[in-house]
């Protein structure tokens, strides 16, 4: 079955950029949406469609997707942007479809 | 505004059963896929299984399928998930999840519930 594969953590100082990456056999062919969860919080979606933003969604935060490698990268960091980030795909056949979750990243904005 | 309203979970001995609700407002629910996604305690997001809009096809996870089913009811805006024969495996919260649209291939999903906790322990 279709595995996404994330780091586990990844630190960032304010203002700086922090990226984290989704890999999956070429996921560049595949839509690549991704979610924030802030602690003890639901999930939001922040990037849908590998690159864009729902509304209220700052620009600070984008989404790239080429090859075998999918990227969040989140621009001049803050505190509120600490979170757990996890990036999910479609996969199967028509008569079984899965939705696929990356195993999250972490982002602990230092 | 949209809201999704998990209730039914608690705590349930393994091999029981459960069935899970989520009640939803503020869209026209019949026109939406709709999906169950969970979290075991600390750990990452885990997709259980997702309908079509109007329960025409269903979708499940490998760790689910055969033990639960989805069903809606948009009559009354409501979207369940009965759970059988379940293992402490499954102790997570449970998130109703609202698809991108009719619950085309490669949608997102969002908005998510709060969740309800379902804890199967002897």
């Amino acid at each position: 079955s279709y595995v996404l594969t994330q780091v586990p953590s990844v630190s960032v100082a304010p203002g700086q950029t922090a990226t984290i990456t989704c890999g999956g056999n070429n996921i560049g062919s595949k839509s690549v949406h991704w979610y924030q969860q802030k602690s003890g919080q639901a999930p939001v979606l922040v990037v849908y469609d590998d690159s864009d933003r729902p509304s209220g969604i700052p620009e600070r935060i984008s989404g790239t997707n080429f090859g075998n490698t999918a990227t969040l990268t989140i621009s001049r960091a803050e505190a509120g942007d600490e979170a757990d980030y996890y990036c999910q795909v479609w996969d199967g056949p028509r008569d079984q479809r899965l939705v696929i979750f990356g195993g999250g990243t972490k982002v602990t904005v230092l | 505004q949209v809201q999704l309203v998990e209730s039914g979970g608690g705590v349930v001995q393994p091999g029981t059963s459960l069935r899970l609700s989520c009640a939803a407002s503020g869209f026209t629910f019949g026109n939406f896929g709709m999906h169950w996604v969970r979290q075991a305690p600390g750990k990452g997001l885990e997709w259980v299984a997702m309908i079509y809009f109007d329960g025409s096809d269903k979708y499940y996870s490998n760790s689910v399928k055969g033990r639960f089913t989805v069903s809606r009811d948009n009559s009354k805006n409501r979207l369940y998930l009965e759970m059988n024969s379940l293992r402490a495996e499954d102790t997570a919260l449970y998130y109703c999840v609202r698809d991108k649209d009719g619950g085309a291939f490669a949608n997102w999903i969002d908005p998510w519930g709060q969740g309800t906790l379902v804890t199967v322990s002897s």
